[in-house]
């Protein structure tokens, strides 16, 4: 499986905007990049996911390097309920299972 | 729509006793999971299920057995629990590729 890198801690100011990186080299054509993210105390929750054009719903963006080899979730303004462990993960449309790494863990401060 | 849920959310147990943590789901999901969690750590895969009556290994399967007799249904079993085992377990539910839906963890402590 193809590997992620992830800073481990970042901080924000609420109401800012969030840029958070992932740095995936050994991505694979066919691998799909998906962000998940897990508040204090809670299970994850999927955000977005994407292949090689940019995606934006409802809680995020996600911008993908043109070689693929990196990506940033951005939060546009940051809350305080935004506060989690942010994960980057890679999985094929064909995956039967997607792998957690540790994460980056974001601050947002009044 | 309960979505998912873990039974039972918290339990002690002594090393060498036998537990089943059980994950329901009502989404009518053919794939489901079970992850721990360890203090500071990312979440690692134990087992997982691509459809009622199968089952296959993860990250880290050894010393837990599960199993998928309905298809809303994943078991995990610790036959003789360890203290290595205390951790927050985690299960999930899926169509395949699209997204993983999370229940809210069991806390296990093994004295």
């Amino acid at each position: 499986d193809a590997k992620t890198t992830q800073p481990n801690s970042m901080e924000s100011n609420e109401e800012e905007p969030v840029h958070l990186p992932c740095n995936h080299s050994t991505i694979s054509g066919t691998d799909y990049i998906h962000w998940y993210r897990q508040l204090p105390s809670q299970g994850p929750e999927y955000v977005i996911h994407g292949l090689t054009s940019n995606v934006n719903n409802r809680m995020a963006s996600l911008a993908i390097a043109e070689d693929r080899k990196s990506s940033t979730l951005i939060l546009h303004r940051a809350t305080l309920r935004d506060a989690a462990v942010y994960y980057c993960i890679l999985g094929t449309y064909n995956t039967d299972k997607l792998i957690f790494g540790t994460g980056t863990r974001l601050q947002v401060f009044p | 729509n309960a979505g998912v849920t873990q039974t039972p959310k918290f339990r002690v147990l002594k090393t060498g006793q036998s537990m089943t943590l059980l994950c329901a789901q009502d989404m009518n999901h053919e794939y489901m999971y079970w992850y721990r969690q360890d203090p500071g750590m990312g979440l690692r895969l134990i087992h997982y299920s691509v459809g009622e009556g199968t089952t296959a290994k993860g990250e880290v399967p050894d010393g837990y057995n599960v199993s998928r007799l309905k298809k809303q249904n994943f078991l995990l079993g610790l036959e003789s629990a360890a203290p290595s085992q205390t951790s927050v377990y985690f299960c999930a539910s899926s169509t395949g590729f699209e997204t993983q839906y999370f229940g809210p963890g069991t806390r296990l402590l093994v004295l």
